[in-house]
């Protein structure tokens, strides 16, 4: 069964460019959470989507970045304009539907994005 | 708001010693906590877990955890360090609130290195 997988898996751009970041959940999983961890700082939470639906998108730092997930199956992170801050790994993960907080969460890769 | 705290952003042992990562916890009541571990290049692969029962929690490849309520901790060990346990050790909380499943709160993390 294929994991959670994401990409690009790297990215440079400069500053004031777009990035979209691509996330593919495991298959039949509802739940699908972006996390980021920039640069000697902690991961932390973006956002959370049911289905299509976003269940909570209070992480999101400002309107430059923007969450979709259409058809409630694949998700994209959009980041424009790119700001330096904005560097860091960007990480998606999913969960099973029964919205339970001990549900294991299964984390990809991450995309490594360098706004320089 | 809950916080989760790893002392030492790095910790060395040598091959064969007792591996102990620390966490704590802030929180007034007691959440869900996980384990997850990075390899280099690659993405965070869980460890283990406390939901509820048993304290003393078993994971992959030999690690373990003890969930003690009255110090609000989640230390992580290992008996004995093996070289391909070099890599990233976050410890992470989840709120026992139905409709934040999947919010996890990560520490800052630890990063483990074994020398021969």
């Amino acid at each position: 069964e294929a994991g959670v997988t994401q990409f690009p898996s790297h990215s440079v751009i400069e500053k004031g460019q777009t990035v979209t970041l691509r996330c593919d959940p495991i298959s039949g999983h509802d739940n699908l959470y972006w996390y980021r961890r920039v640069m000697g700082k902690e991961i932390k939470f973006l956002l959370h989507f049911v289905k299509e639906s976003k269940q909570d998108e209070s992480g999101m730092p400002n309107n430059r970045f923007l969450a979709e997930r259409t058809g409630g199956t694949y998700s994209t992170l959009k980041v424009q304009p790119a700001e330096l801050e904005d560097s860091g790994v960007y990480f998606c993960a999913s969960s099973p539907a029964r919205q339970f907080s001990g549900n294991t969460i299964y984390f990809g890769e991450g995309s490594w994005l360098t706004v320089v | 708001a809950q916080s989760v705290t790893q002392l030492g952003s790095h910790v060395s042992v040598s091959e064969g010693a007792l591996v102990l990562l620390r966490c704590n916890y802030s929180s007034s009541v007691p959440p869900y906590l996980f384990w997850y571990v990075q390899y280099p290049n690659q993405g965070l692969q869980l460890l283990l877990k406390y939901t509820t029962g048993a304290t003393l929690v078993k994971g992959i490849n030999g690690f373990e955890a003890e969930f003690k309520k009255s110090e609000t901790s989640f230390h992580l060990t290992k008996p004995s360090a093996h070289m391909s346990d070099a890599a990233e050790y976050f410890c992470a909380a989840s709120p026992m609130i139905y409709n934040q499943g999947g919010k996890l709160i990560f520490g800052q993390g630890t990063e483990l290195s074994v020398k021969p």
